[in-house]
């Protein structure tokens, strides 16, 4: 049962070029969603975050949009850097209704930007 | 800039034995969780922890499992009897009110032989 998904486990650029990475969910409560970054045996390090009321977050060259509708959300990245080279996960979270926010992640998505 | 921290990096153990995850979360955070990451699978949600009790748990949290914050700053995973398929990396996260962020430490490999 994957409620959180990232149908692409791999994604490869060129440096300068836009990166889209994908994620889809399925439960329609999740009100808030975050992408991670993540490098072999080193813990997700935060990268950006969108709330359900917003259908679009900007911070520098990472802009994450939603849409409820189709229960999809991507993290663009430009330009993409190979220091932007990592394991991307995506994950939503329930904040509202008094629960914990505990994250479902998705699988992943690997990024490599070639020089 | 404030940083989740956990100790040890790595652990071996044998099958049987009991082992404990330690944690320092963030210092104003209010809530604190494990996930962990068995090897080439996604991360998963273990437990949260807030004002001192469990306040949801994972099915995977059973009752080999426990956790404590035995003071104000450390935040503690016990497996009391590790099988082999506990061999992943734990993460430990916290998040504080009104941020709605987690954020993780950089992880225990533990390792049941």
């Amino acid at each position: 049962d994957q409620q959180v998904k990232q149908n692409s486990p791999s994604l490869s650029v060129q440096e300068g070029r836009i990166s889209i990475l994908n994620c889809d969910y399925t439960n329609s409560m999740f009100d808030y969603f975050l992408w991670y970054k993540k490098y072999p045996a080193e813990g997700p390090t935060f990268l950006i975050s969108i709330s359900s009321i917003k259908d679009k977050n900007e911070d520098g060259r990472f802009t994450v949009f939603l849409n409820k509708s189709a229960k999809h959300l991507s993290l663009h990245i430009v330009p993409s850097q190979p220091g932007d080279s990592a394991v991307y996960f995506c994950a939503a979270s329930l904040l509202g209704g008094g629960s914990q926010g505990n994250l479902i992640f998705g699988k992943g998505t690997k990024l490599s930007v070639k020089p | 800039e404030p940083e989740v921290t956990q100790t040890p990096s790595h652990q071996v153990t044998q099958m049987g034995q009991e082992v404990i995850l330690r944690c320092v979360p963030i210092s104003n955070h209010l809530y604190f969780y494990w996930y962990r990451q068995i090897l080439g699978q996604k991360v998963e949600f273990l437990v949260s922890f807030y004002n001192n009790e469990i306040s949801e748990k994972s099915e995977i949290f059973d009752d080999q499992f426990s956790v404590e914050r035995p003071d104000g700053s450390n935040f503690t995973l016990k497996i009391r009897s590790t099988k082999l398929e506990d061999s992943a990396m734990y993460f430990c996260a916290s998040r504080g009110l009104p941020l709605e962020t987690q954020y993780f430490g950089p992880g225990t490999r533990l390792l049941v032989l």
